[in-house]
């Protein structure tokens, strides 16, 4: 069984730039959520994607974008970069036929704006 | 408004000693509750998890966590820490009502002293 994968697994931009973060996620789950962790805080929710739709989004502005894929890959994508995005980007699977909340996370992309 | 607090920036223990970090939670009902830990550039690694019945439930690496719904908690605790305990540790909460949204505390870092 394949867990969640993440790549790249560090990238740096400059502000006002678009970056795109991929997601695998683990086999079997059809659900994944995207979270952004700033350094010295916990996760937060950006949104959710299931079968291919946006199910549920967190307080992040519309520059935040993403996209999940028939394989139910995903893709987190922000344009107009701040120098507040830097931190790092986590992604979690799950799977619906399961405990709804139970979520497995990736490693993680570690994102620097300058 | 869901919300997690955990109280303890930093947490230093003896490798050996008894260890209980404290979460508690704002949720309009009895939430889904987990402890994730996250080690250094990593991502986060499910501990254990409630969801129902006995409010005292086992994780691996031999911790545990007590839910108690009086004073809103759901502390988790080991008898004998490692040094390899050493990382962040975060509380969350989930809906029960469905969605994968989970509210993360601001994390507890845990030292070990050998």
């Amino acid at each position: 069984e394949t867990g969640v994968t993440q790549s790249p697994t560090h990238l740096i931009k400059t502000r006002g730039q678009q970056v795109t973060l991929r997601c695998s996620s683990q086999s079997g789950h059809n659900t994944v959520s995207w979270y952004q962790q700033a350094l010295g805080q916990g996760p937060q929710f950006i949104f959710q994607y299931y079968r291919e739709e946006e199910n549920g989004r967190g307080n992040f502005p519309p520059r935040f974008s993403g996209l999940q894929f028939p394989n139910y890959s995903s893709e987190l994508n922000v344009n107009a970069l701040e120098l507040d995005d830097s931190a790092l980007y986590l992604c979690a699977s799950s799977s619906t036929s399961g405990r709804a909340n139970e979520q497995f996370f990736g490693p993680g992309t570690r994102l620097t704006v300058l | 408004a869901q919300s997690v607090t955990q109280p303890d920036i930093h947490i230093t223990v003896s490798e050996g000693a008894s260890l209980e970090l404290r979460c508690n939670y704002s949720y309009g009902a009895t939430p889904y509750l987990f402890w994730y830990v996250q080690s250094p550039g990593q991502g986060l690694q499910l501990l254990l998890k409630y969801f129902s019945g006995d409010t005292l439930v086992q994780g691996i690496k031999g911790f545990e966590a007590e839910f108690k719904r009086s004073q809103s908690s759901f502390n988790l605790r080991k008898p004998s820490v490692h040094w390899s305990d050493a990382a962040e540790y975060f509380c969350a909460v989930g809906p029960t009502g469905g969605g994968n949204k989970l509210t993360f505390g601001t994390g507890t870092q845990l030292k070990v002293e050998l």
